[in-house]
């Protein structure tokens, strides 16, 4: 169906705040990604999952950082107590499988920590 | 830390002129990709080259790839004003890292009118 979609497009929160970013991914894409982009650089990996297999977290830059998918779909990036560093914008993709190569990105939820 | 670096980091031609990016990693491959970036948001994937692979074309776009020197050039014809974007190479090593990609920075090209 339709492209990968990613909510909220923009959050704005308070320093010492919890946020939850949300991506939901192409029907049937079986591997799921996170990413983070700062102002000006690439993207960072974060996190991704394949299926019912345990997810590689191995990106992931601190013990704020979690991320669920439910039932294989859904997928949901926390991120507690928000520091000024964690400002970026987070990028989820999907494929149809891992392996496959081409990953398929949402638009990305700004995230601003003031 | 980036496993891909392209070169330059910001490109400005005029419209019609051919627009060549560099891109140059670090370990094994098992295949390669170049993405483009409008204004900051989601990435659309442009083209993939196998590692077993030198060259390919799509529409506008040529990439090569040399895997000896572990480097890949995406060159676009007779750019057009919409072609003005970051460009990012991304390298992908194979099912054993899950298929993540690992992202240059970026070339940011103007092609003006």
């Amino acid at each position: 169906g339709a492209g990968v979609s990613q909510s909220p497009s923009n959050k704005v929160t308070e320093k010492g705040k919890d946020v939850e970013l949300r991506c939901d991914p192409i029907s049937g894409h079986t591997a799921l990604y996170w990413y983070r982009q700062s102002l000006g650089q690439g993207l960072e990996f974060l996190i991704y999952f394949q299926g019912n297999s345990a997810p590689d977290k191995s990106g992931l830059p601190s013990d704020r950082f979690s991320a669920e998918r439910t039932g294989g779909s859904v997928s949901t990036l926390t991120i507690q107590r928000t520091q000024q560093e964690d400002s970026a914008v987070y990028l989820c993709a999907s494929s149809q499988r891992q392996g496959r190569g081409e990953q398929y990105f949402g638009p990305g939820t700004r995230l601003t920590v003031t | 830390s980036q496993q891909g670096e392209e070169d330059p980091q910001a490109l400005s031609i005029q419209e019609g002129e051919n627009a060549t990016m560099n891109c140059s990693y670090k370990t094994s491959i098992n295949n390669l990709q170049w993405y483009r970036q409008n204004s900051g948001r989601g990435l659309v994937h442009l083209i993939l080259i196998r590692s077993n692979e030198r060259e390919k074309h799509s529409g506008r776009l040529r990439v090569t790839l040399d895997t000896s020197k572990k480097s890949s050039s995406l060159l676009i014809t007779a750019s057009r004003a919409a072609d003005t974007a970051s460009y990012f190479c991304a390298t992908d090593a194979g099912e054993t890292s899950g298929s993540r990609l690992t992202f240059g920075e970026g070339t940011q090209l103007t092609v003006n009118p």
